[in-house]
């Protein structure tokens, strides 16, 4: 399993930014994925999960209505858009391979993405 | 809101054993939680040791075990090495697709 998550950055308050995650090693669309953030100095917060069919998703409060969860079955490929963004969003993004469905666990973690809010 | 709690820290000497807690603000953890446990070395990403109350990831030595012990979820480390001091995570599924992570034990071995 390979996951590599790409589209991180700096960012104004208020601005958007798309995280993608591509994955490899195994069949994507048999699998529930996630995105998990930490904040500098932090301890690790679950953000969102997607289905393997891509018809459900849920999202923690800090985000939801503000970021959008999505999958590419065609590419294998995992995508955070991220609107209205605060400086409270700054962290690093973590794509992350569930063990199934959206009621197991994590399984398989990337490397992670760096993105900043700041003026 | 139901807030997972961890033991903020705690230490081991070299061979012992410890075992670090997963609970619940309000409420008993059960394997309806499917709690899991996650590793995290300074500058790494987490890494996966037990998921499912007790499933061991592929490549996790069998030092590491995962149980329900009275109302929490515990993860026990046996023979203590070095390279396990780390920030270990647990996460607890809340239904409704929502999973929350604990704060974090900060693991000293020394």
């Amino acid at each position: 399993v390979q996951l590599l998550e790409s589209g991180g950055g700096l960012v104004q308050p208020g601005g958007s930014l798309r995280l993608s995650c591509a994955a490899s090693g195994f069949t994507f669309s048999s699998y529930a994925m996630s995105w998990v953030r930490q904040a500098p100095g932090k301890g690790l917060e679950w953000i969102s999960v997607i289905s393997g069919s891509g018809g459900t998703t849920y999202y923690a409060d800090s985000v939801n209505g503000r970021f959008t969860i999505s999958r590419d079955t065609s590419k294998s490929t995992l995508y955070l858009q991220m609107n209205s963004l605060r400086a409270e969003d700054t962290a690093i993004y973590y794509c992350a391979k569930g063990a199934g469905a959206v009621t197991r666990p994590v399984d398989y973690w990337g490397q992670g993405t760096l993105v900043t809010v700041s003026s | 809101q139901t807030v997972v709690t961890q033991e903020p820290s705690f230490s081991v000497s070299p061979g012992g054993t410890v075992t670090l807690t997963c609970g619940l603000s309000s409420g008993s953890v059960s394997t309806s939680y499917y709690p899991s446990w996650y590793q995290q070395t300074p500058g790494q990403a987490p890494r996966t040791l037990i998921y499912n109350t007790n499933t061991r990831s592929s490549g996790v030595p069998d030092r590491f075990s995962g149980s329900i012990l009275g109302n929490k979820a515990a993860l026990t480390i046996t023979g203590a090495q070095a390279d396990d001091e780390s920030d270990y995570y647990c996460v607890l599924y809340m239904g409704n697709g929502i999973w929350v992570f604990g704060g974090g034990t900060k693991l000293t071995v020394l």
